[in-house]
């Protein structure tokens, strides 16, 4: 496996169930995002964990919530999702170097979830 | 609240024409510029990245950056219809964090 991948490809849940999203990245990166791209919006940074670390929540529900055990794997849990919540969620992950103005983000397939 | 403002499209050229998408965005305190492009129902593909003021060429793709008019442009050149897609500009200006506009859509006509 190369480059950024996730799974599953699409998800289709209820709105009482809980299930993961799982992204692996093999570019050797250290900082890792979580992204939602709904219909005629903008991509919508959710989380960013750099070296393991947390260091964004940008105002994400609870209902959604991240884990990242390693520099190589971000899982998004999700439990009682709403249908507005159905979208395009995409991982990427890039090389920080602590300084600014270097941020090449490099995107996995995404999972393609549906809420019904 | 950072903004990246693109025009939504469809902007559409003939096959071997110049492609001219356009981006501005608000915060003068960016540093760095991306270029992505999206095909229908995939993820985003990096195609360009620019740090400094003035043009940064790669293959077909130039790119062009004038911080003081907060302006970052993408220029195609001989578009192909494979170029087809929605090019996504985003804005770099903190560390790890990427400000995305909405896109544009391009439409290369053979």
């Amino acid at each position: 496996e190369t480059g950024v991948t996730q799974t599953p490809r699409h998800l289709v849940m209820g709105m009482t169930n809980k299930k993961s999203l799982k992204c692996e990245q093999h570019l050797g990166h250290n900082a890792m995002y979580w992204y939602k791209q709904s219909a005629k919006k903008p991509l919508e940074l959710m989380f960013v964990y750099s070296l393991e670390e947390r260091v964004e929540n940008n105002s994400v529900p609870s209902r959604f919530s991240p884990e990242c055990p390693n520099s190589s794997h971000l899982f998004l849990h999700l439990h009682t999702l709403q249908p507005e919540d159905s979208a395009l969620y995409l991982c990427a992950s890039s090389r920080e170097t602590g300084t600014s103005g270097t941020n090449e983000q490099f995107f996995g397939p995404g999972t393609r979830l549906t809420v019904l | 609240q950072k903004e990246v403002e693109q025009n939504s499209g469809p902007l559409s050229v003939p096959e071997g024409a110049i492609a001219s998408l356009n981006c501005t965005y608000s915060d003068r305190g960016s540093q760095s510029f991306f270029w992505y492009r999206q095909y229908s129902g995939k993820s985003p593909e990096l195609i360009m990245f620019i740090y400094s003021n003035g043009d940064k060429e790669d293959g077909r793709f130039t790119a062009q950056l004038n911080k003081a008019s907060q302006y970052v442009s993408l220029l195609i050149r001989d578009s192909q219809p494979s170029d087809s897609a929605t090019y996504l500009c985003a804005e770099g200006g903190g560390y790890s964090t990427l400000t995305f506009g909405k896109g544009t859509m391009l439409l290369v006509s053979p």
